[in-house]
Order: structure tokens, then C-alpha cells, then sequence
């Protein structure tokens, strides 16, 4: 099993509609949860990072976390064709002094259709 | 202020040869972070620095593989006898603090270095 995972994809919608990516991981120590965007040919940049049971919002961006179901989304609303791109899921272990690692999922592909 | 930076952005080298790959991260930025993705693939963790100690080496995939970190702040990714399954995107990141210093680990990438091994 890999310690994070994502449907890679790709995943279309519709301009304007949600978009809603999941990840799910194995560590159940996981203390810190990321979303990454990453247009092609660049690096990856960080929108969001959760750390609660529950919903934060930033903008169009909701994240999601479910520890128990060690579970964590990225909705995006009035998705624009902007919105493009992959997104990584990333977890930090954290724990002891030295753990500070991410790890990641391979992304998920989205494409929104105009 | 400025993000992460790295140098070369692109590097084509031939296979034997030695490359060293430069990061200069975010200034007050006290951890830093190699990662590598080769095509298709995921991000892959190579090194943690915390201020110039590497507690986290786990990733190297070898020992032609090396990192250090100077003043604490500006890392060199040095590739000994390079191979052509070395070719890959190399990005670095780094953050403010780590969780043992009560953040929760925001990591910032540079633009990378694509290494490419012939």
C-alpha cells in the first residue's frame, strides 16, 4: 500500500462547477496535511494545508480532513480553466525531531473544461 | 521578498560526470529540503537540513549522492558518477521552522533543476 494515494486522473469539469480531489493515507501519526498545484513544467506551489478534523476555506479552496478515515480532499469551486493542472496531496509524519519529511501522492490531473 | 532559488535551471551532462546543484532558500527560512520527480512520477524525498545538520538523509539513493548546507542557509546537491537513471527534475524547498518548533511544516519549492544525464 503507498503511504499516500490519489486517482491520478485525469479528472474533467465543467467551468464553473466543483471540483473535488481525495487522498487517502496510511500513517495514522500523519499530523499535517498539504495541497500542492502544479501546472506543468513548474513546481509544485502550495494553496492549502490543514492540520484539524473538519473543513478550512481559503478563498474558492476548501480543505477536508477526516483523520479517523485518514482521509483528506481539496474542493474547488467555480472551478476556471486557470484551475488546470496537477494536484499533489502531501502528509507530514512529523513526530520526532527529524521527521519532517513530506511524502507524496502522485496528483491527480484535473481539467476544467470551458 | 524572494522565493527559493536554484542554478542551474537545466543541466545536460554526460553519463560518469559529476554535477553540483545549487539552493538558496528563502531568507529566515531555517529547514531545507531536496526532493527529486522523475517523469510521471511523484515527488521524491532526498534530504532534511535543519540549520546545517542533515537530520534526515533517508532519500539519497546512493552514496554518489551527497548535500551539504553552509551558513545555514545556501545547499549544494552534488552527484558523483552521474547515471542516466539520475535524470530528473531536482527541487528544493524550504520552511521557517519544523514541527518540533511548533509550525506546521509549510514547505516552498523553488523552480527546480532539470538534470539530464546522456
Amino acid at each position: 500500500q503507498k503511504e499516500v494515494e490519489q486517482n491520478s486522473g485525469p479528472l474533467s469539469v465543467p467551468e464553473g462547477a466543483i471540483a473535488s480531489l481525495n487522498c487517502t493515507y496510511s500513517d495514522r501519526g500523519s499530523q499535517s496535511f498539504f495541497w500542492y498545484r502544479q501546472y506543468s513544467g513548474k513546481s509544485p506551489e502550495l494553496i492549502m494545508f490543514i492540520y484539524s478534523n473538519g473543513d478550512k476555506e481559503d478563498g474558492r479552496f476548501t480543505a477536508q480532513l477526516n483523520k479517523a478515515s485518514q482521509y483528506v480532499s481539496l474542493l474547488i469551486r467555480d472551478s476556471q480553466p486557470s484551475d488546470s493542472a496537477t494536484y499533489l496531496c502531501a502528509v507530514n509524519i512529523g513526530g520526532d525531531f527529524g521527521n519532517e519529511k513530506l511524502t507524496f501522492g502522485t496528483g491527480t490531473r484535473l481539467t476544467i473544461i470551458p | 521578498g524572494a522565493g527559493v532559488s536554484q542554478s542551474p535551471s537545466n543541466k545536460v551532462t554526460e553519463k560518469g560526470k559529476d554535477v553540483e546543484l545549487r539552493c538558496d532558500p528563502i531568507s529566515g527560512h531555517t529547514a531545507l529540503y531536496w526532493y527529486r520527480q522523475s517523469l510521471g512520477q511523484g515527488l521524491e524525498f532526498l534530504i532534511y537540513f535543519q540549520g546545517n545538520s542533515a537530520p534526515d538523509k533517508s532519500g539519497l539513493p546512493s552514496d554518489r549522492f551527497s548535500a551539504e548546507r553552509t551558513g545555514g542557509s545556501v545547499s549544494t546537491l552534488t552527484i558523483q558518477r552521474t547515471q542516466q537513471e539520475d535524470s530528473a527534475v531536482y527541487l528544493c524547498a524550504s520552511s521557517w521552522a519544523t514541527l518540533a518548533g511548533g509550525s506546521y511544516n509549510e514547505q516552498f519549492f523553488g523552480p527546480g533543476t532539470r538534470l539530464t544525464v546522456l
